[in-house]
């Protein structure tokens, strides 16, 4: 079985600011883990993948994530919110097994303040 | 290019109507995916298809009917809703079902209302 707990469901942040998004997962085989953004009335874009490559993963529009096995997170940063980066995001597992399901966090709205 | 496109992009149909949702990818992606997102939930999976067999089907009420013709389509027949059908339509595709090479992409969405 596999889940994922994305710590916070809102997030504030000023433009110009670090960007913070908490995600942890629980997986009993070698996961992959994405981030997906979703603008509001739009459909999941990909920000970027973890597939047992690289720990630090880089994705598009400055983001990037860290997979750290032994505290079993994928947290999402970014060093200058814009306020473009206003949406949700979804952190997501997938546990490689075949059945490929992906198993999605609950979310958290990015909110950036001008 | 991993563009899915989907069609129509909003759906407003009565209870008795009968309606298709439709989605297409030319990306050569042999796993096609219908996804249900209600608001300020996360998607939740409907169906599955690989090498355009129904593979997963998530326990899902038999007024949604999937259909996959080919492999670039993937189609979603719609027949007698319920209000509380009214979401956010995802379909998105993968390169196969099985293996590293199993990020989806998704397509926009189409907003689904049954009055």
């Amino acid at each position: 079985a596999q889940s994922v707990t994305q710590l916070d469901s809102h997030v504030s942040v000023s433009e110009g600011t670090p960007v913070l998004l908490r995600c942890n997962y629980s997986s009993s085989y070698s996961p992959s883990l994405f981030w997906y953004v979703q603008h509001p009335n739009k459909g999941l874009q990909l920000l970027l993948k973890y597939t047992s490559a690289a720990t630090l993963v880089k994705g598009i529009n400055g983001f990037e994530a860290e997979f750290k096995k032994s505290e079993t997170s994928f947290h999402l940063t970014k060093p200058s919110a814009h306020m473009s980066d206003a949406a949700e995001y979804f952190c997501v597992v997938s546990d490689n097994t075949g059945r490929r399901a992906l198993t999605f966090g609950s979310g958290t709205r990015l909110q950036v303040q001008p | 290019d991993t563009e899915v496109t989907q069609t129509p992009k909003h759906l407003v149909m009565g209870m008795t109507n009968k309606k298709s949702l439709k989605c297409e990818q030319h990306m050569g992606h042999r796993a096609m995916y219908w996804y249900k997102q209600k608001a300020k939930k996360p998607p939740e999976l409907m169906f599955v298809y690989s090498y355009e067999k129904l593979s997963i089907n998530e326990s899902v009420p038999s007024r949604f009917s999937p259909e996959c013709p080919n492999s670039s389509l993937l189609n979603l027949h719609l027949h007698a809703l319920q209000p509380e059908d009214s979401a956010l339509y995802l379909c998105a595709s993968s390169l196969r079902l099985a293996g590293v090479e199993d990020t989806q992409y998704f397509g926009p969405g189409t907003r689904l209302t049954v009055l």
